[in-house]
């Protein structure tokens, strides 16, 4: 079946900027996460979904930056006014609820968006 | 606040040696923990989970032990090949169910053949 995808593969804009970018879950998946990795360092947690909810937004770095997850499968990560120091990549990730063969704390990542801000 | 360091930040070995990777966390309170591998350009592809009431997982010529009380685990690959060339992230997970995860900053591993 179909992993976690995300769009656009690679984004590049301008200071000051808005962004969007769009990940879409594995189907059936109720938690979703939103990572950012940064050049040489390992993935920074950012936000948390279960279902359309946001469980823990802890790790959004300020206001600038914003997630939905509408119908609790598509989610896409907001972002105004960029600023150099966002370049980096946000990888999305999806895992199940449990009760499957599968384990809730098994995290399926996809292949994440680079973004510049020049 | 947990975090998470991984030693070597690089290592360089040629085909057929066995290495181990190592990485240590500063909260002992974890449920498990998870190695990952990253290829350039690509997710993450989780290798390995351990469960914290576990000592070790193996898969294949991957084998990670967990020392809980002491805060390590170690990522012990065998036979080592060019196709394992990939950074490896340990990460680990505080409470059970869906919880974000605490990475460290991996180790870039090259195999040359």
């Amino acid at each position: 079946g179909a992993g976690v995808s995300q769009t656009p593969s690679n984004k590049v804009t301008e200071k000051g900027k808005y962004v969007e970018l769009r990940c879409d879950p594995i189907s059936g998946h109720t938690a979703l996460y939103w990572y950012r990795q940064s050049l040489g360092q390992g993935p920074e947690f950012l936000i948390y979904f279960q279902g359309t909810g946001a469980a823990d937004d802890s790790g959004l770095p300020n206001d600038r930056f914003f997630a939905v997850r509408p119908e609790g499968s598509v989610s896409t990560l907001k972002i105004q006014r960029t600023e150099r120091g966002d370049s980096a990549v946000y990888l999305c990730a999806s895992s199940p609820s449990g009760g499957g063969f599968e384990r809730k704390e098994t995290q399926y990542f996809g292949p994440g968006t680079r973004l510049l801000v020049l | 606040k947990q975090e998470v360091t991984q030693i070597p930040a690089a290592l360089s070995v040629p085909e057929g040696e066995n290495l181990v990777l190592n990485c240590s966390f500063t909260d002992s309170a974890i449920y498990n923990l998870q190695w990952f591998r990253q290829d350039p350009g690509k997710g993450l592809t989780s290798l390995l989970l351990i469960q914290s009431s576990q000592r070790e997982q193996t898969s294949g010529r991957l084998n990670a032990s967990l020392d809980k009380s002491s805060g390590r685990s170690t990522l012990y690959i065998a036979a080592s090949q060019p196709g394992d060339s990939a950074t490896y992230l340990c990460a680990v997970s505080s409470t059970s169910g869906n919880t974000p995860l605490v990475f460290g900053k991996g180790t870039r591993l090259s195999v040359i053949a």
